[in-house]
């Protein structure tokens, strides 16, 4: 069965710093993954998705992921933080590639300091 | 197009009394997924669809619980009789073939 890991609920970090939040996945399939943004009381808004091209994923603000098959990490990062980024981060896969279920973690929140 | 639409935005009732949210997917995306988010649990799937379908209602969390598609461009969530732990946010995604897209969710507070 497909489950995804996302490591450390909270993240903090300094405005204009790395961000890093680390995702970890199990797919008996080829696996279709995303990372979503969730800012305060809106839905969850895609910021990347891999399905099975180039493993570094570019997305939107700054963001991209690295598709790593050999760690079954999908990591997303950001080389300069700005306060805006402050949101909650979700990472899923599908349970199925193109088909099926997204398979969600139980999300980091980021909190930029300045 | 207008992307995935819910409604209403919020709803406040009173315990024991029946609650319809209501969702109209994007067009052409042929999967519905119907999601609950709490602090304490975070986001949990509570039912999907494929064609208007059920798939999995494995996540409904009781009898109190149901959801129907009558058509591609219509879901309702229905709760009767609603209790003050259903209180919530309630997500409606619709999906092709890749990502999923979101609603914007309906916040649910039963007093």
């Amino acid at each position: 069965a497909q489950s995804v890991t996302q490591l450390g609920s909270h993240v903090s970090v300094s405005e204009g710093a790395l961000v890093l939040l680390r995702c970890n996945y199990s797919s008996s399939v080829p696996p279709y993954l995303f990372w979503y943004v969730q800012y305060p009381n809106q839905g969850l808004q895609l910021l990347l998705k891999y399905t099975s091209a180039a493993t570094l994923v570019k997305g939107i603000n700054g963001f991209e992921a690295e598709f790593k098959k050999s760690e079954t990490s999908f990591h997303l990062t950001k080389p300069s933080a700005h306060m805006s980024d402050a949101a909650e981060y979700f990472c899923a896969v599908s349970d199925g590639g193109s088909q099926g279920n997204l398979i969600f973690g139980k999300g980091t929140k980021l909190s930029v300091k300045p | 197009d207008a992307g995935v639409i819910q409604s209403p935005r919020h709803e406040v009732t009173e315990m024991g009394q029946e609650v319809t949210l209501r969702c109209k997917p994007i067009s052409g995306h042929d999967y519905l997924f119907w999601y609950r988010q709490t602090m304490m649990r975070g986001l949990e799937l509570l039912i999907y669809f494929n064609n208007n379908v059920p798939i999995d209602d494995s996540g409904m969390p009781e009898d109190r619980f149901s959801a129907k598609m009558p058509n591609a461009s219509f879901s309702t969530l229905k709760i009767q009789p609603s209790e003050p732990r259903d209180s919530a946010v309630y997500f409606c995604a619709s999906r092709n073939r890749a990502e999923a897209f979101f609603g914007q969710g309906t916040r649910l507070t039963v007093v």
